[in-house]
């Protein structure tokens, strides 16, 4: 156990829909990270947060958003979903805002039907 | 962004030693070389990481180049509970780490 949580573990939406993906870091970590992981694509870093502010930004896509809040839990927010969005989503903290260990949750499995 | 090349598979038994290679010609000075596992239905798993010397821990070893052009992680004594994807990451910046196809490590019995 990372000590990572992410809800839900698997969700099936539809295309156009929005859906909303949580992530409670480790206790004490201030950073969070998401990865996005499809089969054709691996893993792709998407955005990280660090103490509730925007630290760095990767491959997100504009339909996608993320925050983090002042309990430093964070969200991942999906909107106007394509059948391409079907992948895992990865969520990973570390202590500092550089990753020298980062910790993942277990993923959500968002389906896009 | 700085890329890694590892092999696509590799095939080890129980109890025997595993040096998976990693190669990384393009890597700048200050780039840290750090090695994740993925296993099975899991979330990647931290192993190990280094910058210009050889590192020990728990989990593994890592042997790195003296023009750090190349590494290799050893797993001293594979189990069959280190049946997994080694992805070895060249962390870009403070921030974010950019994962490879990584090596698919199948271990016999």
């Amino acid at each position: 156990d990372s000590g990572v949580t992410q809800t839900p573990k698997h969700l099936i939406t539809a295309t156009g829909q929005r859906v909303t993906l949580r992530c409670s870091p480790r206790s004490g970590d201030l950073s969070v990270y998401w990865y996005q992981q499809s089969l054709d694509q691996g893993l792709q870093f998407l955005i990280q947060y660090y103490n509730g502010e925007e630290r760095a930004k990767g491959n997100i896509l504009e339909r996608f958003s993320a925050q983090q809040f002042p309990d430093l839990h964070s969200e991942l927010n999906l909107s106007s979903l394509e059948l391409g969005d079907s992948a895992l989503y990865f969520c990973a903290s570390s202590a500092r805002a550089t990753s020298n260990e980062a910790f993942f949750g277990q993923g959500t499995r968002l389906t896009v039907v | 962004d700085a890329k890694t090349t590892q092999p696509n598979s590799m095939e080890s038994n129980e109890e025997e030693p595993v040096h998976l290679p990693c190669n990384h010609s393009t890597i700048s000075g200050t780039d840290y070389i750090h090695w994740y596992r993925q296993l099975p239905s899991q979330g990647p798993e931290y192993v190990i990481h280094g910058l210009t010397s050889n590192v020990n821990n728990r989990m593994a070893s890592l042997a790195i180049a003296e023009d750090r052009k190349s590494s290799t992680l050893i797993l001293h004594r594979a189990t069959l509970r280190d049946a997994a994807v080694y992805y070895c990451i060249l962390r870009v910046g403070p921030e974010k780490l950019v994962f490879g196809k990584g090596t698919k490590l199948t271990v016999n019995p």
